[in-house]
Parts: C-alpha cells; structure tokens; sequence
C-alpha cells in the first residue's frame, strides 16, 4: 500500500513551458486534492475532485487544469509556467471527504520557474 | 484570506515539556483538524474534532474547540525531539469538506 505518490520530486521550468504534476493513490479514495505551498501562508486549495469524471476548482485555481479519468490518478497541469507558481504542491486524498475523515498528502514536488 | 491563524508562529521547547499551540478561525466550521510536517516531507494528520465536540485525545495529544471563541488548542505532553515539526491547523466549512489551512506552528524540541 503505497499511499499517495506524487512525481515528480523536484523539478525546474522556463517560464512558458507547461507540464504535468502526476498524482497516484491506492486506498481507493474518492476525495482528490491539490494543495500548494508557499512560505508563510500554509496551504492552499487549487483544485479538487470528489470522484473519477468530477473536478471544481479551490481558492487558486488560475493557471492550473485538472482532470479525473479514473478513482486512482490526479494530475495537474500547468499551461503555461510563471515565476508566481513556483511553490511546493502536495496532492492529498481521503475516503469520504474530510468532514468525516482525514486527509493522506504525498510527499510533494517542488516546483521552480525561472 | 485564510480562514484559520494559529499562535504562536514559532516555538522552542525542551524535552519533556509540553508544547500549546492555538488556531483561531473567522466563520462557524463543521470540523476542524490539526496535522503535522516535517521539514521536506507531507503532511501527517493528527486529528479531527467535529464542531459538537470540545476535547479529544490521541497518545500525547490533546486538542479542544470552542465554537464560541472560534479557536482551538493542541497540546503536546512530555515532548520529545521527534516532535520537531510544524503544526497545522485546517478547518472544513462547507458539506464536502474541503480543508482551509492555517500559516502553521513551527515547533522545536531540544534534547
């Protein structure tokens, strides 16, 4: 039982270039999340998913796009790198939803934009 | 702007003492949870307290709610190093739950 896997660890973007943030779990959640990080201000919600075909969008949800083909994986993608996306982002998920249940968050991938 | 704030930002203990952090929040929740990070690594969750509750324990744990003062506490008793860590607060609000986090806590237990 491997959890929530996040790939990749780190990684280093221009500014414009777009990529994929890969997401995995395998405790059958149906509640997908993510989340990013910047000093200082805790966490905040880009975008989450409450089962496969189903996303809306968090509190910073602007050049980020998500979609949910299946219970397992949530990737998130960036259109088009800006310096203001460099950040750390977790992916989290939960049974149920958190108003009854906690959330598992992988290990993260840092993300800089030069 | 966020829905929790905790206090203090930062603190430094030594082994074996306890260690009392706060969250305060802005509107009525339906539950609120405290996780902890370590340096480079994810979050753990802690605990959930639900709005009707007032005190939970887990191990060396402790948390209490106010709904009327909107604020919460974590206690950790007899601290140890590997507590070393920051400590969030996060609270759901809505029907589906999604989590509203706060700036955190950054604990530092010294041996």
């Amino acid at each position: 039982n491997a959890g929530v896997t996040q790939t990749p660890k780190f990684q280093v973007l221009k500014t414009g270039q777009s990529m994929t943030l890969q997401c995995a779990q395998d405790m059958n959640h149906e509640y997908m999340s993510w989340y990013r990080q910047d000093p200082g201000m805790g966490l905040r919600l880009i975008h989450y998913s409450v089962g496969a075909g189903i996303t809306d969008q968090g509190e910073v949800p602007n050049g980020y796009n998500v979609s949910r083909s299946t219970t397992e994986d949530f990737p998130l993608r960036l259109l088009s790198a800006a310096p203001s996306q460099t950040s750390v982002y977790f992916c989290a998920s939960s049974y149920s939803g958190v108003a009854n249940y906690g959330y598992t968050f992988g290990s993260g991938t840092r993300l800089t934009v030069v | 702007s966020q829905q929790g704030e905790e206090d203090p930002q930062a603190l430094s203990i030594q082994e074996g003492e306890n260690a009392t952090m706060n969250c305060s929040y802005k509107t009525s929740i339906n539950n609120l949870q405290w996780y902890r990070q370590n340096s480079g690594r994810g979050l753990v969750h802690l605990i959930l307290i639900r709005s009707n509750e007032r005190e939970k324990h887990s191990g060396r744990l402790r948390v209490t709610l106010d709904t009327s003062k909107k604020s919460s506490s974590l206690l950790i008793t007899a601290s140890r190093a590997a507590d070393t860590a920051s400590y969030f607060c996060a609270m759901t609000t809505d029907s589906w739950g999604k989590l509203q986090f706060g700036a955190g806590t950054q604990v530092v237990v010294t041996p």
